[in-house]
């Protein structure tokens, strides 16, 4: 199965953008890229999700590599409401939504 | 609108005890899951149903055996409850379409086992 590597942590000053990388270089032409985000004691929810094209809607981006080998998810301006671990999965199949262990955001204010 | 309903939500076990948490969703969902997540890790697939009257393995089935009671119920249960079974339990729904398909989560249902 495809895997994705997403760095531990990082960190965001308050209304300022954010970039969280997700690498996923054994990518097949049939995995959609899924972002979902898990705030505090709290199940994960729904970000974004694309196949090959950019992706906008009202909470992100999703910016895919060309050559689809990488992601990655923009937050135009930070709130302290998207401090969160933050999934990128990559998904082939129904039952094939498996969580890593994500990045970790701190958003400072 | 209620969306995906678990409980329990806290439940102390001991070794060797049965329990079954239940799974409710009202979306009219096809697919079904249950994960589970240990401290500080992301969410392992348990158990998932396709559909009704359907249930398959994910990365992590043993010790668990589940149901599809009908299209919105999915019950997880624990026949003799292990230490190791100590985590955070979440039920999720899908309408899988084509590899999309946004995941609707529980709250979660935090199980210990002493």
């Amino acid at each position: 199965d495809a895997k994705t590597t997403q760095p531990n942590s990082m960190e965001s000053n308050e209304e300022e953008p954010v970039h969280l990388p997700c690498n996923h270089s054994t990518i097949s032409g049939t995995d959609y890229i899924h972002w979902y985000r898990q705030l505090p004691s709290q199940g994960p929810e729904y970000v974004i999700h694309g196949l090959t094209s950019n992706v906008n809607n009202r909470m992100a981006s999703l910016a895919i590599a060309e050559d689809r080998k990488s992601s990655t998810l923009i937050l135009h301006r930070a709130t302290l409401r998207d401090a969160a671990v933050y999934y990128c999965i990559l998904r082939a199949r129904r039952e094939d939504m498996r969580f890593g262990a994500g990045t970790r955001l701190t958003v400072k204010p | 609108n209620a969306g995906v309903t678990q409980t329990p939500k806290f439940q102390v076990l001991k070794t060797g005890q049965s329990m079954t948490l239940q799974c409710a969703q009202d979306m009219n969902h096809n697919s079904m899951y249950w994960y589970r997540q240990d401290p500080g890790m992301g969410l392992r697939l348990i158990y998932y149903s396709a559909s009704e009257g359907t249930t398959d393995k994910g990365e992590v089935p043993n010790g668990y055996n589940v149901s599809r009671l009908n299209k919105r119920e999915f019950s997880l249960r624990l026949e003799s409850a292990a230490p190791s079974q100590t985590s955070v339990y979440f039920c999720a729904s899908s309408e899988f379409l084509r590899n999309t398909g946004e995941l609707f989560f529980g709250e979660g249902s935090r199980l210990t086992v002493l």
